[in-house]
């Protein structure tokens, strides 16, 4: 089975938050990350959380970490219909944290 | 901006023709990556290079080699395409350093369709 998992499918109203999890198997991954695919288009990172901390914020983007369970989240604030993609939770496995295992991916849909 | 440029966004071949996908990125990276992507599987890694004609194979290898022979270009090459292999293909770059000074940089991606 897959080292990363997500949900395929989160549909939020404009406005309100979304809430994106994912959850890997990997106890030494040293970094986690959030990737964003806008339709025909490549992966965009949004943001990565290394594997010491348990909170990350960066303007609407919260990421929370439970290394505990293994249990990684997105919070978008405010979601807008431009937030619409398919949002990838990855892990490295390697210590320069470039080498990456991605989950299936989470689509995004934001209803006006 | 780094600018990693795949070569086609769409392509159709034929089962059995020989297909090359080319990327090339102009911020002299030392590491490139071959992914497939497809829904629900996320993207698998097939094969990555650290340096000019160094090659390793990712997880799923089997079926495609790859060529690096400039820095700044890496081929995936399906010596003999098969159906099984119609997928997205995501090319991406990164310099040696960890995430903070070295993301991956994706292209844009090739649809390959083996008829």
């Amino acid at each position: 089975g897959e080292d990363v998992e997500q949900s395929l499918f989160l549909s939020v109203r404009e406005g309100d938050s979304s809430v994106i999890n994912c959850t890997y198997t990997d106890s030494s991954s040293t970094y986690l990350y959030w990737y964003k695919q806008e339709p025909g288009a490549g992966l965009q990172l949004l943001t990565y959380i290394f594997s010491n901390m348990d909170m990350k914020q960066d303007q609407r983007l919260t990421v929370l970490l439970n290394k505990k369970d293994k249990h990684l989240s997105l919070r978008i604030a405010d979601t807008q219909t431009g937030d619409s993609a398919i949002y990838f939770c990855a892990e490295s496995i390697n210590n320069a944290g470039n080498m990456l295992t991605f989950g299936g991916g989470t689509r995004l849909m934001v209803k006006p | 901006d780094v600018k990693v440029t795949q070569s086609s966004r769409y392509l159709v071949k034929r089962t059995g023709e020989k297909v090359f996908l080319e990327c090339v990125q102009d911020m002299d990276h030392e590491n490139m990556f071959w992914y497939r992507q497809d829904p629900g599987l996320g993207l698998r890694l097939i094969y990555f290079s650290y340096d000019v004609k160094m090659k390793e194979k990712g997880d799923i290898p089997e079926g495609y080699s790859v060529s690096r022979e400039k820095k700044e270009r890496f081929s995936l090459i399906l010596e003999s395409a098969s159906t099984n292999q119609t997928s997205m293909y995501l090319c991406a770059s990164s310099s040696g350093g960890g995430p903070r000074d070295s993301p991956l940089h994706f292209g844009n991606g090739t649809r390959l369709t083996v008829t």
